[in-house]
């Protein structure tokens, strides 16, 4: 158990939609980062977070958001969903030393 | 821009044969280094990592890393392979200036009888 927690597990939705995964980092940890998995793309890193502020970017669509709260829980919002969009999304977070990452269970997204 | 390459997408040994799984990186930094093991169904699992001092680096199940500058390698080992270390293995860098992790594409580990 990494002690960082995603819900819901599973999440299965419809074309247009817009759904909301959840990630609670461990304990002290101030950064959290976002990955989406698919078959075809691998591990493609989308955001991360620090202490509530957006640190760094990478492949996010638009329609993709994210945030932070005070209590360093992390929520991504996923909107006009496509059926490209299903896939495995894994939140993870860091502490200070040396940045390793602690990675959740993930959220398996489908979009039919 | 930091990359990671991991040769070979699929890589088939046999129960109690070596494994050797191969990681390459840029970085114009000392990087650290990282491997990370994910079983199916499941999130990654940190397996060891590489920050500074000694450059062979000894991980959880048995697995072992070398840190070779010269080589910008950071390949994965285990002396004889074990059928519950069937899985997808990443390697991943970042540099200790920066913020962002970049992961490899990863390598998916068959063990057969």
């Amino acid at each position: 158990d990494s002690g960082v927690t995603q819900t819901p597990k599973h999440l299965i939705t419809a074309t247009g939609q817009r759904v909301t995964l959840r990630c609670s980092p461990r304990s002290g940890d101030l950064s959290v980062y976002w990955y989406q998995q698919s078959l075809d793309q691998g591990l493609q890193f989308l955001i991360q977070y620090y202490n509530g502020e957006e640190r760094a970017k990478g492949n996010i669509l638009e329609r993709f958001s994210a945030q932070q709260f005070p209590d360093l829980h992390s929520e991504l919002n996923l909107s006009s969903l496509e059926l490209g969009d299903s896939a495995l999304y894994f939140c993870a977070s860091s502490g200070q030393a040396y940045n390793e990452q602690f990675f959740g269970p993930g959220t398996r997204l489908t979009v039919l | 821009a930091q990359s990671v390459t991991q040769l070979g997408s699929h890589v088939s040994v046999s129960e109690g044969a070596l494994v050797l799984l191969r990681c390459n990186y840029s970085s114009s930094v000392p990087p650290y280094l990282f491997w990370y093991v994910q079983y199916p169904n499941q999130g990654l699992q940190l397996l060891l990592k590489y920050t500074t001092g000694a450059t062979l680096v000894k991980g959880i199940n048995g697995f072992e890393a070398e840190f070779k500058k010269s080589e910008t390698s950071f390949h994965l080992t285990k002396p004889s392979a074990h059928m519950s270390d069937a899985a997808e293995y990443f390697c991943a860098v970042k540099d200790n200036y920066g913020q962002n992790f970049v992961f490899g594409p990863g390598t998916r580990l068959s063990v057969l009888p």
